[in-house]
């Protein structure tokens, strides 16, 4: 039972568009909300993460927004970069003391130049 | 700091071998964890270890797979033996909840196991 799903493998867009990759959960208990990124050969990098009492977070050119009603998340790259090619991962964690984050599938973002 | 290091980056071995993979945790972090990465599952914990006591090895796949904590700076995680659906790209993980408990984790490279 998947509690974290990317349903899009792959995204592509046009350099300096705006990127959205999506991101639904059916656990309700999770409470904190992440996204990394990883390059081919590398470990995944952490970018951003958001509070289930938030709805947005915003940092830089990355923007999450969270929409605990539908269980859904986003994040939204603007203006997007032929840098940003890489697959993204969301990630949630439950409440409490546990501290173990449970990982999507991932989605490939190509920015094309 | 250097971050997580995972050793070896790349690990070819015969099926029924033992497969040792080390990491080394970023000094100061309490928690560690190991992932797999496959095409089919994605990323999926393994184990992970509290003040290097595991926590959680629910998702440890079989006996087969068992994982070792024996200081703060040094984790392994065993196959004995091999099998080559074991092929995948293991990560060592490890985070701090000082301050804000802050549940961002810190990867290492990874290990990618080919078992033939």
């Amino acid at each position: 039972d998947q509690q974290v799903k990317q349903n899009s493998p792959s995204l592509s867009v046009q350099e300096g568009r705006i990127s959205i990759l999506n991101c639904d959960y059916t656990n309700s208990m999770f409470d904190y909300f992440l996204w990394y990124k990883k390059y081919p050969a590398e470990g995944p990098t952490f970018l951003i993460s958001i509070s289930s009492i938030k709805d947005k977070n915003e940092d830089g050119r990355f923007t999450v927004f969270l929409n605990k009603s539908a269980k859904h998340l986003s994040l939204h790259i603007v203006p997007s970069q032929p840098g940003d090619s890489a697959v993204y991962f969301c990630a949630a964690r439950s409440g409490g003391s546990n501290y173990k984050l449970t990982f999507g599938k991932g989605t490939l973002l190509t920015v094309n130049p | 700091d250097a971050g997580v290091i995972q050793s070896p980056r790349h690990e070819v071995t015969e099926m029924g071998q033992e497969v040792t993979l080390r990491c080394k945790p970023i000094s100061g972090h309490d928690y560690l964890f190991w992932y797999r990465q496959t095409m089919m599952r994605g990323l999926e914990l393994l184990i992970y270890f509290n003040n290097n006591v595991p926590i959680d090895d629910s998702g440890m796949p079989e006996d087969r797979f068992s994982a070792k904590m024996p200081n703060a700076s040094f984790s392994t995680l065993k196959i004995q033996p091999s099998e080559p659906r074991d092929s995948a790209v293991y990560f060592c993980a490890s985070s701090s909840t000082l301050g804000q408990g802050n549940t961002e984790a810190f990867f290492g490279q990874g290990t990618r196991l080919t078992v033939v």
